[in-house]
């Protein structure tokens, strides 16, 4: 999507083991952004980027850590997995003047088991 | 706080009938609004947004959306539904009042019957 790409797709781990969502986009934008979906709870904001060097807590930051590496790159890191992290995982960035529209990546389905 | 509303987590149409999928905001100041389509297993694709021009706006793949100020809501319709317009569908709000931050409704699952 829109040149926003995220890896892995798939992801399954044990409770208390770690791992990195990886995001790259090559839109050349600032603001770069991590949400998850649950079922019926739409998207929420996890932490977000607004520019090479800034990170921001977002709505539901606990449990997570994350990494501007670079322009191109933002990066979800889960240090002790828990069950209630079992989600889908999409990363964003945010586009226009005012931030007027929004390109997803494809999403990481991550169980926690 | 900025919120969006979607009434119906899940609405059922007919093949061919009008789509209507209701989408509420609270903001004092008008924000930008958006619908957003996803399909299984996809990211979230743009339908439509408003950003403040005319207040009718229409999208791809035939939708339309239409700000209503007073009623402080953005509802996304569709003349004839389609079995491709099956999906989840989420209303987003961003602007001044949200520090330029997204925030999603809880999103309403399309099913088109044939």
């Amino acid at each position: 999507n829109a040149g926003v790409t995220q890896t892995p797709k798939f992801q399954v781990l044990k409770t208390g083991q770690s791992m990195t969502l990886q995001c790259a986009q090559d839109m050349n934008h600032n603001s770069m952004y991590w949400y998850r979906q649950d079922p019926g709870m739409g998207l929420r904001l996890i932490y977000y980027s607004a520019s090479e060097g800034t990170t921001d807590k977002g709505e539901v930051p606990n449990g997570y850590n994350v990494s501007r590496l670079n322009k191109r790159e933002f990066s979800l890191r889960l240090e002790s997995a828990a069950p209630s992290q079992t989600s889908v995982y999409f990363c964003a960035i945010h586009v226009g003047l005012m931030n007027t529209e929004a390109f997803f990546g494809q999403g990481t389905r991550l169980t926690v088991v | 706080a900025q919120s969006v509303t979607q009434l119906g987590s899940h609405v059922s149409v007919s093949e061919g009938a009008l789509v209507l999928l209701r989408c509420n905001y609270s903001s004092s100041v008008p924000p930008y609004l958006f619908w957003y389509v996803q399909y299984p297993n996809q990211g979230l694709q743009l339908l439509l947004k408003y950003t403040s021009a005319a207040t009718l706006v229409k999208g791809i793949n035939g939708f339309e959306a239409e700000f209503k100020k007073s009623e402080t809501s953005f509802h996304l319709t569709k003349p004839s539904a389609h079995m491709s317009d099956a999906a989840e569908y989420f209303c987003a709000v961003s602007g001044l009042n949200t520090g330029n931050q997204f925030y999603f409704g809880t999103g309403t699952s399309l099913t088109v019957i044939p």
